[in-house]
């Protein structure tokens, strides 16, 4: 079955350093999303993307965060100046279609740790 | 404020045991519900619902919603330990794509 695949798994970083996590989304999906979760907290969204574009963003998403889809297949989520509240597991999802009838797929993880 | 709860919080039973897992949601707009299962690292996905009443059902694991009392169940028969995981709760609105997250429900399976 195909996956969405993140890499890498785990990141260490010293505050203030950039970092770019990376995804594969799965082939045929056109949405593509950025979710993540702080050790013990709720999984939260932080953008949407579609078309080359930024369809919706949360308030998380700020200056710091951005996205781009640099190829056909990858898509990648870049913290410019990381703080120690970054820290979480940052997820990747992708779906089909837009919207109400397309479930999201997730991929494993990156655990960004800010030191 | 919680738009999305879920209960338990977390819940212990033993293997082929039964249980059921609750979300209620408080949103406008309500377009779908959808239910994942969290083990060590991805959530995978289980089950979408967006009409009322209608059962969905994969092997020993099945879902309903009920979208006038606005809450949803997830039914586990016969629970193994191969269950043992977070289940996610999450609720998406019209207008927008994103997933709104319970905090979920820790079930841990003895054998």
């Amino acid at each position: 079955e195909p996956e969405v695949t993140q890499t890498p798994s785990h990141q260490v970083t010293q505050m203030g350093q950039e970092v770019i996590l990376r995804c594969v989304p799965i082939s045929n999906h056109l949405y593509f999303y950025w979710y993540r979760q702080i050790l013990g907290q709720k999984v939260e969204f932080l953008v949407s993307f579609y078309n080359n574009e930024i369809s919706e963003k949360s308030e998380i998403f700020d200056d710091q965060f951005s996205v781009e889809r640099p190829d056909g297949s990858n898509f990648t989520l870049k913290i410019r100046s990381t703080k120690l509240e970054d820290s979480a597991m940052y997820f990747c999802a992708s779906s089909e279609f837009m919207g109400y009838n397309s479930p999201l797929h997730f991929g494993n993880g990156t655990r960004l740790t800010v030191t | 404020e919680d738009k999305v709860v879920q209960s338990p919080l977390s819940l212990v039973v033993h293997e082929g045991d039964t249980v059921t897992l609750n979300c209620s949601y408080e949103v406008t707009n309500f377009r779908s519900l959808l239910w994942y299962k969290q083990e060590k690292k991805a959530p995978t996905f289980l089950f979408m619902l967006t009409s009322s009443g209608i059962e969905k059902k994969s092997g020993r694991l099945s879902s309903i919603l009920d979208k006038k009392e606005l809450f949803s169940i997830l039914n586990i028969t016969a629970t193994q330990t191969g269950d043992s995981a977070v289940y996610l709760c999450a609720i998406r609105q019209g207008g927008s794509e994103k997933l709104v997250f319970g905090k979920g429900t820790k079930l841990t399976v003895n054998p």
